[in-house]
């Protein structure tokens, strides 16, 4: 398995501006992931974060509203930029252990957009 | 696209009722996943299924992976109010990237 943290566990925003959000796992891990979670919905997928390289986005988001760094393999940051309300979710890091069929997850950052 | 339908989206039960939440697709999983998430916190796995008929047990819940491997269920003996969350279904195809379900969120009342 995989311990996976994130900073801010939470967050109160202002809109317009940006939050950082980091990703550290204490194992060498093949991929990492961020998702988006509604309240009381399921997850949404927003890029997978590669090492080295610009990270792969799904559809409906783009590298300018949440541009993704991963440095090695074990941290990884989601930038949530110009904020609106809209924004206000879960975001959660997510890592596939090499050799195993499974995703872990962090334990998510709470944001709030005002 | 894989879609992957999970049902019941609410389930609100008493202490001690058993229950069955289902994961169904039209498409082939070479493996699927069941996780638990509580509120405020992410989603913890549960179980892996990999093999078609494969059926596993982890205390009161039994998880089942269908034959064709395009389903999944997960039964609940005798809920307790420290089984509410909200339950997510996730199955692997060709890629490393798995398909969710919408997710269950089970309350159950002491």
């Amino acid at each position: 398995s995989a311990v996976i943290s994130q900073k801010p566990s939470r967050d109160i925003c202002q809109r317009g501006t940006s939050l950082t959000i980091q990703c550290q796992v204490d194992s060498q891990v093949t991929m990492m992931f961020w998702y988006r979670q509604q309240p009381g919905q399921s997850l949404t997928l927003i890029a997978t974060a590669n090492q080295g390289s610009e990270a792969t986005y799904e559809s409906g988001f783009v590298i300018d509203k949440f541009p993704i760094s991963r440095p090695n393999l074990t941290f990884s940051t989601l930038t949530v930029s110009n904020m609106s309300p809209e924004d206000s979710s879960i975001y959660l890091c997510s890592v596939r252990v090499r050799g195993l069929k499974t995703q872990y997850f962090g334990p998510g950052t709470r944001l709030l957009v005002l | 696209t894989q879609l992957l339908e999970q049902s019941p989206q609410f389930l609100s039960i008493q202490e001690g009722e058993n229950l069955t939440v289902y994961c169904n697709s039209s498409s082939v999983f070479s493996s699927l996943q069941w996780y638990r998430q509580e509120p405020g916190e992410g989603p913890v796995l549960l179980v892996t299924v990999v093999t078609g008929g494969e059926v596993k047990k982890l205390k009161r819940l039994t998880f089942q992976f269908g034959d064709a491997r395009k389903d999944s269920s997960l039964h609940i003996t005798a809920a307790q109010p420290g089984d509410t969350g909200l339950y997510l279904c996730a199955g692997e195809g060709g890629s490393y990237i798995p398909t969710f379900g919408r997710g269950t969120s089970l309350i159950v009342h002491p």
